[in-house]
């Protein structure tokens, strides 16, 4: 049984471009968040998508958005990038969308925004 | 809001050695606490889930004790091996703000402890 899985696993942009990072669940999981992890950092929450809506959101700016397919992949699309979003994106997925399912993370996209 | 602060920041044992990684929240009203273990640039395994209705919880040689009330949890590693080197996590769901109640499972981190366990 596949784990949490992402692609790609390293990206390097520069400032202003655009980037899509992909995440597909573990097998039978219908929900998926999404976290930014700061060098030296614990992981801070983006949002969660479930039945293809973005169900809850962190702090972050509308720049980061995403997407839930009908298979329950999920992308995230950072326009605009500035240094800062410099990070491991980390998904995790879940049976469901609240507290008393246990969340399985993939191995995270290393993002570098030069 | 809710915070979580790891104690110590980094921790550097001989292999052998029992050891305790602290953490604490600022916000009693959580739904569970759980600890993750992150090696190098990789993701996070999880550990250790403790409900909040719980005080510990055991697996091998890890132990994680939850105090609710006075917002701490401890995780002890007993006899350290230096493959337990990695950072430690620690994450805690709860009511979120006009959610009904509900947490969508938002894990809230510390920042880690940095573990190393020297032959």
């Amino acid at each position: 049984d596949a784990g949490v899985t992402q692609s790609p696993t390293h990206l390097i942009k520069t400032r202003g471009q655009q980037v899509t990072l992909r995440c597909s669940p573990k097998s039978g999981h219908d929900t998926v968040s999404w976290y930014q992890q700061a060098l030296g950092q614990g992981p801070q929450f983006i949002f969660q998508y479930y039945e293809e809506e973005e169900r809850q959101r962190g702090n972050f700016p509308d720049r980061f958005s995403g997407h839930q397919f009908p298979n329950y992949s999920s992308e995230l699309n950072v326009n605009a990038l500035l240094l800062g979003d410099s990070a491991l994106y980390l998904c995790a997925s879940s049976l469901g969308p609240g507290e008393e399912y246990t969340q399985y993370f993939g191995p995270g996209t290393r993002l570098t925004v030069l | 809001k809710q915070e979580v602060t790891q104690i110590p920041a980094a921790l550097s044992v001989p292999e052998g050695e029992n050891l305790v990684l602290n953490c604490s929240f600022t916000d009693s009203a959580i739904y569970n606490l759980q600890w993750f273990r992150q090696d190098p640039g990789k993701g996070l395994t999880s550990l250790l889930l403790i409900q909040s209705s719980q005080r510990e919880q055991t697996s091998g040689r890890l132990n994680a004790s939850l105090d609710k009330s006075s917002g701490r949890s401890t995780l002890y590693i007993a006899a350290s091996q230096p493959g337990d080197s990695a950072t430690y996590l620690c994450a805690v769901t709860a009511p979120q703000p006009n959610a009904g109640g509900t947490s969508y499972g938002k894990l809230t981190f510390g920042q880690g402890t940095i573990l190393t366990v020297h032959p």
